[in-house]
């Protein structure tokens, strides 16, 4: 998982804009993935995006892509206290593997 | 429409001995993958099932070992528990057919600690 690096800690203001940044290691992953962990919980999927895109956006998320930095990056907008959770960029390369690999994390901290 | 279901959700072994998780997919889903998560750390694959085999294989010893069965469920079988075995297991499913796109559904995992 260390092949996939974000931030540990991220703590926001409620009402203020989250972003949550994460590199990936093999420019040509062709599947770019967040996922949402709460406590005692499974992990989530929020939103993915193909490789051959810049930007998605849905609803209060936004994702972008830099493919030349290899650098991927998740905001969440108007962030509320029940977005407090960790959340995990993950990268799905090409060929015969299909597996995921998932970063360690970035623990996102909303306080009043 | 069940989501990824796993049981148990807490088991306490002691060293040596031999455990086994369960992992039901999601429906429509036909491939299961598992992966272990250690405290503060990301997923790590374990290995991914599909048509009742063993298709691709993480870095983790012959203790770990799985099953896959006609109806896509699968479990996840561990020897001779070490304490570093203590983890969250969680099973995630997919859907082969759907090619590249199919992203992991996950269930809620398994607690598992060795004493």
């Amino acid at each position: 998982g260390e092949d996939v690096e974000q931030s540990l800690f991220l703590s926001v203001r409620e009402g203020d804009s989250s972003v949550i940044n994460c590199t990936y290691t093999d420019s040509s992953s062709t599947y770019l993935y967040w996922y949402k962990q709460e406590p005692g919980a499974g992990l989530q999927l929020l939103t993915y995006i193909f490789s051959n895109m810049d930007m998605k956006q849905d609803q209060r998320l936004t994702v972008l892509l830099n493919k030349k930095d290899k650098h991927l990056s998740l905001r969440i907008a108007d962030t509320q206290t029940g977005d407090s959770a960790i959340y995990f960029c993950a990268e799905k390369r090409p060929g015969g593997s299909y597996i995921p690999t998932f970063g360690r994390g970035t623990s996102l901290i909303v306080h009043p | 429409d069940a989501g990824v279901t796993q049981s148990p959700t807490h088991l306490i072994k002691t060293r040596g001995q031999q455990v086994t998780l369960r992992c039901s997919p999601k429906s429509g889903h036909d491939t299961v993958s598992w992966y272990q998560q250690a405290l503060g750390q990301g997923p790590q694959f374990i290995f991914q099932y599909y048509e009742e085999e063993e298709r691709q294989r993480g870095n983790f010893p012959d203790r770990f070992s799985g099953h896959q069965f006609p109806n896509y469920s699968s479990e996840l079988n561990v020897n001779a528990l070490l304490l570093g075995d203590s983890a969250l297991y969680l099973c995630a499913s997919s859907s082969t057919g759907q090619g590249l796109d199919s992203p992991l559904h996950f269930g809620n995992g398994t607690r598992l600690t060795v004493t």
